[in-house]
């Protein structure tokens, strides 16, 4: 299987500030048909996951443009510009290159 | 708008068996695959298997295949996950989720069902 590692965040952070938030995948997520599999989720308090981004870079529709994702086949960034109070939550990445499909274990965004 | 209404939460003693439905609208069911996941207490997502309604194919993940099992009624639109041999391990929410050809296989969640396992 393949295993997401997901890094912390120095929380709290600053509202207006920028927040990174780092994710690994144990094989490379990159497929032959040069799109990289890996997708992102936002958990907000008491709420289902919601869809970020995926293809490691696209934003979902209606996901706002503060949020962009990069990264090479095995280690990527989500990064929220400007983080306001809406942002809070555990944010997870996730991989479907291969079944089974696995996430990392989250990571939590607080805002002062 | 897609749509996905999960039955309320069950509780059920240790060794028996729930089963959790999860109503879809918006769109034709079955167009698209349907995802459930697990959430333990305060832990992270578990993928758990995928139904294709269309067909009634199944695929579950290693740890998931003897505790469940995933069935479709296209009459309704509706998907269900049902779990066996309930222990206090099988205490979480439990969310269907349905996936958007090519691009992620949960575009669109269900607002999640607790099953709480107890004596």
């Amino acid at each position: 299987d393949i295993v997401m590692t997901q890094g912390a965040l120095p929380n709290p952070v600053p509202s207006g500030e920028s927040a990174s938030i780092t994710c690994q995948s144990s094989k490379s997520l990159l497929h032959s048909n040069g799109k990289t599999y890996l997708n992102w989720y936002l958990q907000r308090p008491g709420q289902s996951p919601q869809f970020l981004i995926y293809w490691m870079s696209t934003r979902a529709s209606g996901v706002s443009d503060r949020f962009s994702g990069s990264g090479s086949g095995t280690d990527f960034t989500l990064k929220i510009s400007r983080v306001e109070a809406e942002d809070v939550g555990v944010y997870y990445c996730q991989q479907d290159l291969e079944f089974p499909l696995t996430f990392g274990s989250g990571t939590k965004l607080e805002i002062k | 708008e897609v749509q996905l209404q999960q039955s309320g939460p069950e509780v059920g003693r240790p060794g028996s068996s729930v089963k959790i439905s999860c109503k879809a609208s918006g769109y034709t069911f079955t167009d698209y695959v349907m995802n459930w996941v697990k959430q333990s207490p305060g832990q992270g997502l578990e993928w758990i298997g995928w139904i294709d309604p269309e067909y009634g194919s199944t695929d579950y993940a290693e740890k998931f295949k003897k505790k469940a099992t995933l069935t479709a009624d296209t009459s309704s639109s509706t998907a269900y996950i049902q779990l066996s041999s309930l222990t206090s391990e099988d205490t979480a929410t439990y969310f269907c989720a349905r996936d958007t050809m090519g691009i992620t296989p949960f575009a669109y969640w269900g607002q999640g069902t607790l099953v709480t396992v107890s004596s």
